[in-house]
């Protein structure tokens, strides 16, 4: 059974901060893995799709990683801003297989 | 190209109503399927559908009803409303196979049940 795990479950940085999300799954016959971005009391909003023959996507200043061998996604959001402010999730899912969410990691970007 | 577009925003139900949550997508995806999410608890699949004609049950699918006679629409009706069914509805979307696999979101419906 997939299991993902995000840690930290929440992040405190200040604006201007490059800085990486982490997400960790059991299974590594993933067939893609996505991240999200949720605001409070909001929908998610997809970010980027790394599919399993991928290592890597790029949107702006988002780069998602993606190593199979060793179970890993990171998301790196360079030059932090206080609209990244959000709760970001890592969800991995196989053809018609349900989705499997992480926790989530909280992240606050202080001004 | 709307995506998936979710009705209501926000309902209130007295317990025993029934009603229906709308969602339907532009996409001519495959996949579609219902979660709830509520505080402490992540998102909690109900229902799931891989096509029109075909749905098949998530973790939580007691007090709920699903259908798809069509690719677009995937409607989740509560039969009886129960407090413990207050929660944030979201319906989500994708195809199953390559660039088409990514995933989307309604905006939720946020129903509470008194």
């Amino acid at each position: 059974k997939q299991e993902v795990t995000q840690i930290p479950a929440a992040l405190s940085v200040p604006e201007g901060e490059n800085l990486v999300l982490n997400c960790s799954f059991t299974d590594s016959a993933i067939y893609n893995l996505q991240w999200f971005r949720q605001d409070p009391g909001k929908g998610l909003t997809s970010l980027l799709l790394i599919q399993s023959s991928q290592r890597e996507q790029t949107s702006g200043r988002l780069n998602a990683s993606l190593d199979k061998s060793s179970g890993r996604s990171t998301l790196y959001i360079a030059a932090s801003q206080p609209g990244d402010s959000a709760t970001y999730l890592c969800v991995t899912f196989q053809g018609a297989q349900k989705l499997v969410f992480g926790q989530g990691t909280r992240l606050t970007i202080n001004p | 190209n709307a995506g998936v577009t979710q009705t209501p925003k926000f309902q209130v139900l007295k317990t025993g109503q029934s009603m229906t949550l709308q969602c339907a997508q532009d996409m001519n995806h495959e996949y579609m399927s219902w979660y709830r999410q509520d505080p402490g608890m992540g998102l909690r699949l109900i229902h799931y559908s891989v096509g029109a004609g075909i749905t098949d049950q998530g973790e939580v699918p007691n007090g709920y009803n699903v259908s798809r006679s069509t690719t677009e629409d995937f409607p989740l009706r509560l039969l009886s409303a129960a407090p413990s069914q207050t929660s944030v509805y979201f319906c989500a979307s994708r195809g199953l196979e390559g660039a088409k696999s990514e995933a989307f979101f309604g905006q939720g419906t946020r129903l509470t049940v008194v």
